[in-house]
């Protein structure tokens, strides 16, 4: 049973650049979340994609967008990438809605930003 | 703002000990709580987590947690750890009705033989 997979495993980017991050979710699964998790930090909540909509956000700029497709996969776009992008991208699937779902991680994208 | 504490960021330990990692969040109302463990290399994957019920959970490995709702506090033990226990730990805390998680920055766990 396929678990999370995340795309790329690393990325280098310049500063100013655009970047897309892709996930597949657990076989079954129909919710995404995606977290940045920068060195030596625990993740961090961006936001999270149900029936291809946003539901929740967290406090990440505009600049930070994602999408959700009818097969439950996701992007991540990140625009006009700055130096404190540079982090460890990480996506993680679930099959329910509820406050107690278990959320199953991917090996996540590491992003550098030079 | 909601937060998650882990006071502990590197824990050295010989095989045999007892472990005991301190996780407090602030968040004023009902919560969902959860462990995570990172094996080197590997993914982030669900130790265990409380939601209702009994406050003293267990979990995979031999990990238990106890939830105490007046210390906002939900501390992972065990009580003789392996070398194969080395790993980071994450205490993370979902508020109820969302599915976000707010994790602690992690505490880092070696385990000497």
């Amino acid at each position: 049973d396929a678990g999370v997979t995340q795309s790329p495993t690393h990325l280098i980017k310049t500063r100013g650049q655009q970047v897309t991050l892709r996930c597949s979710p657990k076989s079954g699964h129909d919710t995404v979340s995606w977290y940045q998790q920068a060195l030596g930090q625990g993740p961090q909540f961006i936001f999270q994609y149900y029936e291809e909509e946003e539901r929740q956000r967290g406090n990440f700029p505009d600049r930070f967008s994602g999408h959700q497709f009818p097969n439950y996969s996701s992007e991540l776009n990140v625009n006009a990438l700055l130096l404190g992008d540079s982090a460890l991208y990480l996506c993680a699937s679930s099959w329910a809605t509820g406050p107690a779902t278990e959320a199953f991680f991917g090996q996540g994208t590491r992003l550098t930003v030079v | 703002a909601q937060s998650v504490s882990q006071h502990n960021h590197h824990v050295i330990l010989s095989e045999a000990a007892s472990l005991e990692l301190g996780c407090n969040y602030s968040y004023g109302g009902t919560v969902n709580l959860f462990w995570y463990v990172q094996y080197p290399g590997q993914h982030l994957q669900l130790l265990l987590k409380y939601f209702s019920g009994d406050p003293l959970v267990k979990g995979i490995k031999g990990f238990e947690a106890e939830f105490i709702k007046s210390k906002f506090s939900f501390n992972l033990r065990k009580p003789s750890v392996q070398w194969s226990d080395t790993a980071e730990y994450f205490c993370a805390v979902s508020p109820y009705n969302t599915d976000k998680l707010i994790f602690g920055t992690g505490t880092r766990l070696q385990v000497f033989p």
